[in-house]
C-alpha cells in the first residue's frame, strides 16, 4: 500500500530534550516536506526537500533541522524543543513533476513540549 | 507572499443538500490548487488537484473549479451525506512549485 508513515504518532517531552520525528514514504517520491498545524493558523511549511541531499526552508524553519540522506526518509529534528513547538506535525511527499503531482500526507505526529 | 482564505469557517447543512465551499488566494502565479479533506485526529486526504491550465476537475460527487484571474476556487459537493462531515482545506502551490500555502479550512457538518 502506497503511504507516508510517521513515528511516533504521539510524543510528550520536556523543554530542551532533543527529539527526532521520522517520516518515510514508499512511493519513490522525489519531493518531501514537513508542516505544522496550529489552531487558527492552519498548516505552515517548515522545510522541504526536492531530492536526496537537497533541502530548503519553508515559512517557519526556526528551531527545526532536517536531513535527506535517502530518498524514502525525511526526519525532522528538534535540537532543543520549546513549548511553542507544541503542535501537530505532518510529513508529505509527491512526485517531482511540479504542477501535476498531488501531495500525500502522513497521519500526523502530535507533539507536546512541557 | 501568498495568502489563502476560506469562507465560511464552519458550515452545517441537512443531508442531501448541494453545497459550495470557497477558497481565495492573493497570488495568481500558482502551479496548481489542491483540495484536501481532514477528519478529526487524522491526516489529510487529497480530493482534487486542479492544474493552473485547467478550469475544473471532477471526482464522483465533487467538482472543483479554478479561476486564476480572480484568485478563486470553489469545491462543489453534490447530494451531501453525513459521511462528508470533515474539515475541507484548499492549498495553493507556488514558490516554483515547492510551497504549498493552506487556507485555515471550512469545517463541514452534514446532519441527518
Amino acid at each position: 500500500e502506497a503511504q507516508v508513515t510517521q513515528n511516533p504518532r504521539y510524543l510528550i517531552t520536556v523543554t530542551g530534550k532533543k527529539l527526532t520525528v521520522t517520516c518515510s514514504q514508499n512511493m519513490n517520491h522525489e519531493y518531501m516536506s514537513w508542516y505544522r498545524q496550529d489552531p487558527g493558523l492552519g498548516l505552515r511549511q517548515i522545510y522541504y526537500s526536492m531530492n536526496v541531499e537537497v533541502t530548503d526552508k519553508g515559512d517557519v524553519p526556526e528551531g527545526y533541522k532536517v536531513s535527506r540522506k535517502e530518498k524514502r526518509n525525511f526526519p525532522l529534528i528538534l535540537e532543543s524543543p520549546s513549548p511553542n513547538q507544541t503542535s501537530l506535525y505532518f510529513c508529505a511527499s509527491r512526485r517531482g513533476d511540479i504542477g501535476v503531482a498531488e501531495q500525500y500526507f502522513g497521519p500526523g505526529t502530535r507533539l507536546t513540549v512541557t | 507572499k501568498q495568502e489563502v482564505t476560506q469562507i465560511p469557517a464552519a458550515l452545517s447543512v441537512p443531508e442531501g443538500e448541494n453545497l459550495v465551499l470557497n477558497c481565495s488566494f492573493t497570488d495568481s502565479a500558482i502551479y496548481n490548487l489542491q483540495w484536501f479533506r481532514q477528519d478529526p485526529g487524522k491526516g489529510l486526504t487529497s480530493l482534487l488537484l486542479i492544474q493552473s491550465s485547467q478550469r475544473e476537475q471532477t471526482s464522483g460527487r465533487l467538482n472543483a473549479s479554478l479561476d486564476k484571474s480572480s484568485g478563486r476556487s470553489t469545491l462543489y459537493i453534490a447530494a451531501s451525506q453525513p459521511g462528508d462531515s470533515a474539515t475541507y482545506l484548499c492549498a495553493a502551490n507556488t514558490g516554483g512549485g515547492n510551497k504549498l500555502t493552506f487556507g485555515t479550512g471550512t469545517q463541514l457538518k452534514v446532519e441527518l
